[in-house]
């Protein structure tokens, strides 16, 4: 029972432009959400994250929307650059989880130059 | 900077051997985890700890213990090594404060032959 999906495995962008990777839930009880950035031969780096109370966290480049009502968010990547290149996983935390988080299964990122 | 250190990159075991999977964090963090990360699986959580001694089994426990005999350290044990068990496994630390992310090691790619 995947409760957090990433329906595309690969997404290709052209440099400059924005990348939008999207992501589902299903389990009404998580209460933060987090996006990680991951490179070959390298550990889950944390990118972004945003609490249930928000619609919206903005870093640099990098934004997280959520909405609860559809049980989804995305992170918009602006402009997007090739080292941004990489496999990127969103991840949700259970209220009193115990900081437990459940993870997609990953989209892999291309910029293109 | 947080250093979660994962004693092997590379590891190649036969199977029904016991096998040790070592994790150190130089942060002082109360909680640690073990995932293991398959393609088109994302990162499955397999144990975690949230205090010296203290355990909690994940989502995929099968197969597998842990150990945390001090709170820097926390080890994945295979207890008799399967074909099955194959996979990249990665270790990763957090505060024990609501909403402060996870910190991974570079992950250890074990075979199991």
């Amino acid at each position: 029972d995947q409760q957090v999906k990433q329906n595309s495995p690969s997404l290709s962008v052209q440099e400059g432009r924005i990348s939008i990777l999207n992501c589902d839930y299903t389990n009404s009880m998580f209460d933060y959400f987090l996006w990680y950035k991951k490179y070959p031969a390298e550990g889950p780096t944390f990118l972004i994250s945003i609490s249930s109370i928000k619609d919206k966290n903005e870093d640099g480049r990098f934004t997280v929307f959520l909405n609860k009502s559809a049980k989804h968010l995305s992170l918009h990547i602006v402009p997007s650059q090739p080292g941004d290149s990489a496999v990127y996983f969103c991840a949700a935390r259970i209220i009193q989880g115990a900081q437990k988080l459940v993870f997609g299964q990953g989209t892999r990122l291309t910029i293109n130059p | 900077d947080v250093k979660v250190t994962q004693s092997s990159r590379y590891l190649v075991k036969r199977t029904g051997e016991k096998v040790f999977l070592e994790c150190v964090q130089d942060m002082d963090h109360e909680n640690m985890f073990w995932y293991r990360q398959d393609p088109g699986l994302g990162l499955r959580l397999i144990y975690f700890s949230y205090d010296v001694k203290m355990k909690e089994k994940g989502d995929i426990p099968e197969g597998y213990s842990v150990s945390r005999e001090k709170k820097e350290r926390f080890s994945l044990i295979l207890e008799s090594a399967s074909t099955n068990q194959t996979s990249m496994y990665l270790c990763a630390s957090s505060l024990d404060n609501s909403n402060q992310p996870q910190h991974f090691g570079d992950g250890t790619r074990l075979s199991i032959l």
